[in-house]
């Protein structure tokens, strides 16, 4: 299996423009989730979905970002408009199942996002 | 709120040294996971604990769940430049539904 494949590896943007980060989980599995991973803030849950639905979505910052799952093998995280403090690692992963069976993840190589 | 502490933030260690870091919280959690995070990639998993005082051996790495799992730490043993990377701690919240992340230790080992 390929694994998580994220696309682009890296973005660079100015202010205002639209920024769209792209996920393809790993075949089979059901569960999807966008992380950020900032030195200041760490990794950072900022949505998940359940078999393309999604069920927590507390983590995203602001009514600017988006996530849209349409169907088991397509993600979609959009920041619109983006500004610079949107700028960090974005991280799409997926997992089997819940962690209730000790199911673990498999991150993608991320998305490197610059915002001018 | 389950929160995960992670310590030391960073570590610079020369080749062979031996490490000990640590992911502590106030919480009990059913099991925790290590990650270990190398530049311009995601986390990959190295090890689950999930019974308290588990100990688990990954050849020089060496895990342990803390009896009332609310801690675990890692040790390595004759640390390698290999071993550079970012170590993660993980574990499970939201009704066993998603994964929530310590802040992480940087670790470099210099030859």
């Amino acid at each position: 299996d390929a694994g998580v494949i994220q696309s682009p590896r890296h973005e660079v943007t100015e202010m205002g423009q639209e920024v769209t980060l792209r996920c393809k989980p790993i075949s089979g599995h059901n569960s999807l989730f966008w992380y950020r991973q900032t030195m200041m803030r760490g990794l950072e849950l900022l949505i998940y979905f359940n078999n393309n639905v999604p069920i927590d979505d507390s983590g995203m910052p602001e009514d600017r970002f988006s996530a849209k799952m349409p169907n088991a093998s397509f993600s979609t995280l959009k920041i619109q408009p983006s500004e610079p403090r949107d700028s960090a690692v974005y991280f799409c992963a997926s997992s089997l199942g819940t962690f209730r069976t000790n199911e673990k993840l498999f991150f993608g190589s991320g998305t490197q996002l610059s915002v001018l | 709120t389950q929160l995960l502490e992670q310590s030391p933030q960073f570590l610079s260690i020369q080749e062979g040294e031996n490490l000990t870091v640590y992911c502590n919280s106030s919480s009990v959690f059913s099991s925790l996971q290590w990650y270990r995070q190398e530049p311009g990639e995601g986390p990959v998993l190295l090890v689950t604990v999930v019974t308290g005082g588990e100990v688990k051996k990954l050849k020089r790495l060496t895990f342990q769940f803390g009896d009332a799992r609310k801690d675990s730490s890692l040790h390595i043993t004759a640390a390698q430049p290999g071993d550079t990377g970012l170590y993660l701690c993980a574990g499970p919240s939201g009704g066993y539904n998603k994964l929530i992340f310590g802040a992480g230790t940087r670790l470099a080992v210099h030859p």
